[in-house]
């Protein structure tokens, strides 16, 4: 079965400061990956994903990029700020799988005003 | 639109005792999932619904029997609960398709405890 792996499993940044968190997975079906945001006593929040057939997405102060070949991706944040302090979970699906995601271990991101 | 919803929000029960932890969700969507969230962990998969009227093992699936009652409904339940199963219940929906596949939309958990 696919197995993620996600680095590293605490960061913490100053204020402003990028952030960058890394997973691999092992089964080349996947190709969907989506990026999650636990704040404390919530559930899950997804943020951002990409698809297998595009290398890197963007969306305001966040991006992912896939390099398939090597088989990784990768969540970054730029310019960040004190509310984005949080655990983010990446996560790895095969069409021909239900649906059913594997998830990584989670990052605690914490970020100092 | 209130998206997944869970009940109860929280719950203590005995060694023993029995529950059912509901879920619903509001957005058309056909496929639904039960996590355990365990303590520093990341998220166990118990039992999943591809689709309405079927329902699979994941992950962790002993001592856990679910029920997808409708599109909308998906229930958990522990027949006999045991402090192992003390955890953070989630349950998520998303749109799957063979040759879509999205993201997954989170309730706000159910946190179980059991003494």
């Amino acid at each position: 079965g696919e197995n993620v792996e996600q680095h590293p499993s605490t960061l913490s940044v100053q204020e402003g400061d990028s952030a960058v968190i890394k997973c691999t997975y092992s089964d080349s079906a996947s190709n969907y990956f989506p990026w999650y945001k636990q704040e404390l006593g919530k559930g899950p929040q997804l943020i951002i994903d990409i698809r297998s057939n595009v290398g890197e997405k963007k969306d305001q102060r966040i991006a992912v990029t896939l390099n398939k070949t090597a088989k990784h991706f990768s969540l970054h944040i730029t310019e960040t700020q004190p509310e984005d302090s949080a655990v983010y979970f990446c996560a790895a699906l095969a069409a021909t799988n239900a649906g059913k995601s594997t998830f990584g271990d989670g990052t605690t991101l914490t970020v100092k005003p | 639109n209130a998206g997944v919803t869970q009940t109860p929000k929280f719950q203590v029960l005995k060694t023993g005792q029995s529950m059912t932890l509901q879920c619903a969700q509001d957005m058309n969507h056909n496929s639904m999932y039960w996590y355990r969230q365990d303590p520093g962990m990341g998220l166990r998969l118990i039992y999943y619904s591809a689709s309405e009227g079927t329902t699979d093992k994941g992950e962790v699936p002993n001592g856990y029997n679910v029920s997808r009652l409708n599109k909308r409904e998906f229930s958990l339940r522990l027949e006999s609960a045991a402090p192992s199963q003390t955890s953070v219940y989630f349950c998520a929906s998303s749109e799957y398709r063979t040759a879509v596949i999205l993201g997954q939309y989170f309730g706000p958990g159910t946190r179980l405890t059991v003494t």
